[in-house]
């Protein structure tokens, strides 16, 4: 099956942790982004990478961190500088200007 | 920065009615898509339409832009309960990078 796949589903962390969010795509995509959702809210764009070993910031990037060192991959780390990071977290990847989405990970801070 | 904005914010029909939910953004785009989220999960691409195309259709679902208004809609004929979901406009600004900018999007709800 060709995809975009996240994992884990549902993530709890305590306060202060830092924690992965993994993105993987078999698209043979270039670029790839992630966003994050709030609830009853559209997405905000933390980061993007339109070629391996290249990212740009978001609109919201403080508290995160990426890497593009595979083109297959993008995880997103949530560090304990994001304020707020309980969250629905998607990652995309695109071609011809559509976006192709993953299922999400659901982020609850505790 | 949010670029786009839909309207209304929540509908509720009857199934077989038809929904039509409205789009407004700010800078001049390439183009302009329409996603669809149903609860908890990804969102699902339904359409594009370019900067310089006025209407397009697919199945049940038809698009319009006016680039003059900064603005579009999506119409979404003999709905059915299936079509349950939030629904996003999202444009790509022409001097912008290749990304896109959502909209808050329009929580549609079709009771059978």
């Amino acid at each position: 099956d060709g995809g975009i796949t996240q994992s884990p589903k549902y993530l709890f962390r305590k306060e202060g942790q830092n924690v992965t969010l993994s993105c993987e795509q078999n698209l043979n995509h270039d670029a790839m982004y992630w966003y994050r959702q709030d609830p009853g809210q559209g997405l905000r764009l933390i980061y993007y990478s339109q070629i391996v070993n290249d990212f740009q910031k978001g609109d919201i990037a403080e508290g995160y961190s990426v890497s593009r060192e595979k083109k297959e991959s993008f995880p997103l780390t949530v560090t304990s500088a994001q304020k707020n990071p309980t969250a629905f977290y998607l990652c995309a990847s695109t071609a011809n200007n559509e976006q192709f989405f993953g299922p999400g990970t659901r982020l609850t801070v505790l | 920065s949010q670029q786009g904005e839909e309207d209304p914010q929540a509908l509720s029909i009857q199934e077989g009615e038809n929904a039509t939910m409205n789009c407004s953004y700010k800078t001049s785009i390439n183009n302009l898509q329409w996603y669809r989220q149903n609860s908890g999960r990804g969102l699902v691409h339904l359409i594009l339409i370019r900067s310089n195309e006025r209407e397009k259709h697919s199945g049940r679902l038809r698009v319009t832009l006016d680039t003059s208004k900064k603005s579009s809609s999506l119409l979404i004929t003999a709905s059915r309960a299936a079509d349950t979901a939030s629904y996003f406009c999202a444009t790509d600004e022409i001097q912008g990078a290749q990304k896109l900018v959502f909209g808050q999007g329009t929580r549609l709800t079709i009771n059978p």
